[in-house]
């Protein structure tokens, strides 16, 4: 079964950083770009960042602040955020895919930053 | 950036009927252009790719139309399962951007 199971939300205060991942199984991750979208609190889905082959793509909220990077040999996707602000607060969704569509997602990980 | 425009924010809907949602994009994104359903508290689920191919396991009452700028999510006869939020998304460009939702609600 294709699968994607993210872990590491919390809460962190303003300024802080925090690293979520995503734990991939059920299909040869190596060979899919990955991606992390987010949804704020009753808001809508924004894409963040996705990481293929040999390129990498940010989001302008986040560029400076958030690094996406992957292990291949762990099918595992991670996500450092760096200088975190409350606008950030929201769930964070592994995603497969992006160089076209999300096709698979992970079931999201909270991230609050609050003081 | 690609703005995705997604109408009417909510649609109120009989089970049984047929529903419309539209998407437009702030340009042309071809047909470069997904729909997902999203259930409260679950993951979004790819429903549409291409703007029109459906995806693995997804019923054919789900079908999308259009091209360009103006495209078209149409559900044939509503069963309870179909109550959710839909968004758009395009592939076209970076950044990838999504629509606000329309929320599908029972009438």
């Amino acid at each position: 079964e294709v699968q994607l199971l993210e872990s590491g939300g919390g809460l962190v205060q303003p300024g802080g950083s925090l690293r979520v991942s995503c734990a991939a199984s059920g299909f040869t991750f190596s060979s899919y770009a990955m991606s992390w979208v987010r949804q704020a609190p009753g808001k809508g889905l924004e894409w963040v960042s996705t990481i293929g082959g040999s390129s990498i793509y940010y989001a302008d909220f986040v560029k400076g602040r958030f690094t996406i990077s992957r292990n291949n040999f762990k099918s595992m996707l991670y996500l450092q955020m760096n200088s975190l602000r409350a606008e950030d607060t929201a769930v964070y969704y592994c995603a497969r895919g992006a160089g076209d569509t999300f096709d698979i997602w992970g079931q999201g990980t909270m991230v609050i930053v609050s003081s | 950036e690609i703005v995705m425009t997604q109408s009417p924010a909510t649609l109120s809907v009989s089970p049984g009927e047929r529903a419309t949602l539209s998407c437009r994009a702030s340009q042309s994104v071809s047909s470069n252009l997904a729909w997902y359903q999203q259930k409260p508290g679950q993951a979004p689920r790819l429903l549409i790719y291409g703007a029109s191919t459906r995806a693995t396991g997804i019923p054919a009452r789900f079908s999308g139309s259009g091209s360009g700028t103006e495209f078209t999510l149409t559900i044939s006869s509503l069963q309870s399962e179909d109550f959710a939020v839909y968004s758009c998304q395009q592939y076209n460009i970076w950044p990838r951007t999504f629509g606000q939702g329309t929320k599908v609600e029972i009438k």
